[in-house]
C-alpha cells in the first residue's frame, strides 16, 4: 500500500530565507510523486512532480523538490521564502505499475514572516 | 493542464437534504476521480467513476450515501445525499489525463447546517 508522511504540521520561516517541507514516501516500485499548494477557499493547485529522470524538479513560483530514492524522500524547497507563499502544502505519490489512487500526506501550513 | 470547472463552489445546506456537485472537463478524459476534504484534514479518495459502468469506491463511502454519474466523457457529478454536519467538507473532482498528471477542480465547500 501507499502512503505520504508530511511529519511537520506547521513550518515557520522568515521572509527571504530558504524554506524546506519535508516529505517521505513508501510505495511498491517506483513512485510518481506530486507536491501541491492550497491558499485559503480555494481548491488544490500543482506546483511540480517527479516521474523519472533528473532528481531535482524545478515547479511553479520558484519551488523546486528533491527526489532521493535512498530515502524515499521528496522534499519541497525554496531558495527564497515569500510572505505570499504562505499556505497548506500536500505531497501526493502514486505507484507507477499500472493505474494506483494517487494518496496524499496529510499536509503541511507554512507560515512566512514579514 | 485541463480546465476544470466545478459547480457550485460553496453551499450551505439543511441537514437532510441532497446537494448535486458537477465537474466538467475541457476535454475527454477516461477516468474521474472524486476527493473529500474534511476540515483540517488532508484529501481522501471518495470513488472513481468510468464512462458507462458503475463508479468504484473507496472504503468507508458507499454508493448510497455518495452516488455518482458519469453521462459523457466531460462530465461528472458527485450527490451528497441525506446530508448530516459530519458532510461538511471541501469535495474536488479531479479528471484522470494519464497516471502523471492530476490536476483538481477548484472544489466545492458544503457546509450542512
Amino acid at each position: 500500500a501507499q502512503s505520504v508522511a508530511q511529519p511537520e504540521d506547521q513550518v515557520n520561516v522568515a521572509e527571504g530565507n530558504p524554506l524546506t517541507v519535508k516529505c517521505t514516501y513508501s510505495v511498491s516500485g517506483n513512485p510518481y510523486l506530486f507536491w501541491y499548494v492550497q491558499y485559503p477557499n480555494r481548491g488544490l493547485q500543482f506546483l511540480l512532480k517527479y516521474i523519472t529522470g533528473d532528481n531535482l524538479v524545478k515547479g511553479s513560483y520558484g519551488f523546486e523538490a528533491e527526489f532521493n530514492k535512498s530515502q524515499t524522500s521528496f522534499h519541497l524547497k525554496k531558495p527564497s521564502a515569500l510572505v505570499s507563499d504562505s499556505a497548506l502544502y500536500f505531497c501526493a505519490v502514486r505507484a507507477n505499475t499500472g493505474f494506483q489512487k494517487l494518496v496524499f500526506g496529510t499536509g503541511t501550513r507554512l507560515l512566512v514572516s514579514p | 493542464s485541463a480546465v476544470i470547472s466545478q459547480k457550485p463552489s460553496r453551499d450551505i445546506c439543511q441537514r437532510g437534504t441532497s446537494l448535486t456537485i458537477q465537474c466538467q472537463v475541457d476535454s475527454q478524459v477516461t477516468m474521474m476521480f472524486w476527493y473529500r476534504q474534511q476540515p483540517g484534514q488532508s484529501l481522501t479518495l471518495i470513488a472513481t467513476a468510468n464512462q458507462g459502468s458503475e463508479a468504484t469506491y473507496e472504503s468507508g463511502f458507499v454508493i448510497d450515501k455518495f452516488p455518482i454519474s458519469r453521462p459523457n466523457l466531460t462530465f461528472s457529478t458527485l450527490t451528497v445525499s441525506n446530508m448530516s454536519p459530519e458532510d461538511s467538507s471541501i469535495y474536488l473532482c479531479s479528471p484522470e489525463r494519464g497516471v502523471t498528471e492530476a490536476f483538481f477542480g477548484q472544489g466545492t465547500r458544503l457546509t450542512v447546517v
